[in-house]
């Protein structure tokens, strides 16, 4: 597509409930990003993908945040039995690949609230 | 310690004027990027600028400059004749290391709000 897609664009769950993010690239991009950005701040790193591969996930949280891309394309974000600091908005963002350039293409975002 | 900092949390610039939005940084890497996203209430994260760390000008993209100081590890951002559109959060952020899937490190960032 000609931008990278977020669904759902919100998602309101109950304290303790899985949830599944969705990012969808742009086309033949090959490394995805997975950012959390809280209320009134910018966001955080929280994993990457080049590929199929997770290279980094120095920024999960926790052990209830799973992210995976298991074709290279499509990458889902997973987040187990959710609690309300879980809540912010989460960004996804791709970029072509190793090598220099000056930065990646957002998606809109999903914007989860824990109640 | 910060990586990013961005000291105005908010910012009122009347239609037309210039506004600078500041940004200090902090590495130790020589090979570094510096990059602005603007993000309006829609939510997406929309690029504005880039300065490499070895970059001899100041970077410009239309009615957005920036600041380059590289001694003092600022990198502030001039956007000249305000419009209302430019009403938005503006971060400043960074990439240590010149590779395109180094990770890029947020500031805070600035709420500007441009007055009609």
């Amino acid at each position: 597509g000609a931008g990278v897609s977020q669904s759902p664009r919100y998602k309101v769950a109950k304290r303790g409930q899985d949830v599944a993010l969705r990012c969808d690239p742009i086309s033949g991009h090959v490394s995805l990003f997975w950012y959390q950005q809280a209320l009134g701040q910018g966001p955080e790193f929280l994993t990457y993908f080049q590929n199929e591969a997770q290279l980094d996930k120095s920024g999960l949280p926790s052990d209830r945040f799973f992210a995976e891309r298991p074709e290279g394309s499509v990458s889902t974000l997973k987040i187990q039995r959710t609690q309300q600091e879980d809540s912010a908005v989460y960004l996804c963002a791709s970029s072509l690949g190793p090598g220099r350039d000056y930065g990646y293409t957002f998606g809109s975002g999903t914007r989860l609230t824990v109640v | 310690a910060q990586k990013i900092t961005q000291t105005q949390p908010g910012m009122f610039v009347q239609e037309k004027e210039a506004v600078t939005l500041d940004c200090t940084y902090d590495t130790s890497d020589p090979s570094y990027g510096l990059f602005w996203y603007k993000q309006p209430s829609s939510g997406e994260m929309i690029f504005l600028i880039y300065q490499g760390s070895y970059d001899q000008q100041n970077a410009t993209e239309g009615r957005y400059s920036l600041n380059f100081q590289k001694a003092r590890k600022s990198a502030n951002l001039v956007i000249s004749a305000s419009q209302l559109g430019d009403s938005a959060m503006y971060f400043c952020a960074m990439r240590e290391g010149m590779n395109r899937d180094d990770k890029i490190i947020f500031g805070k960032g600035t709420r500007l709000h441009i007055l009609p």
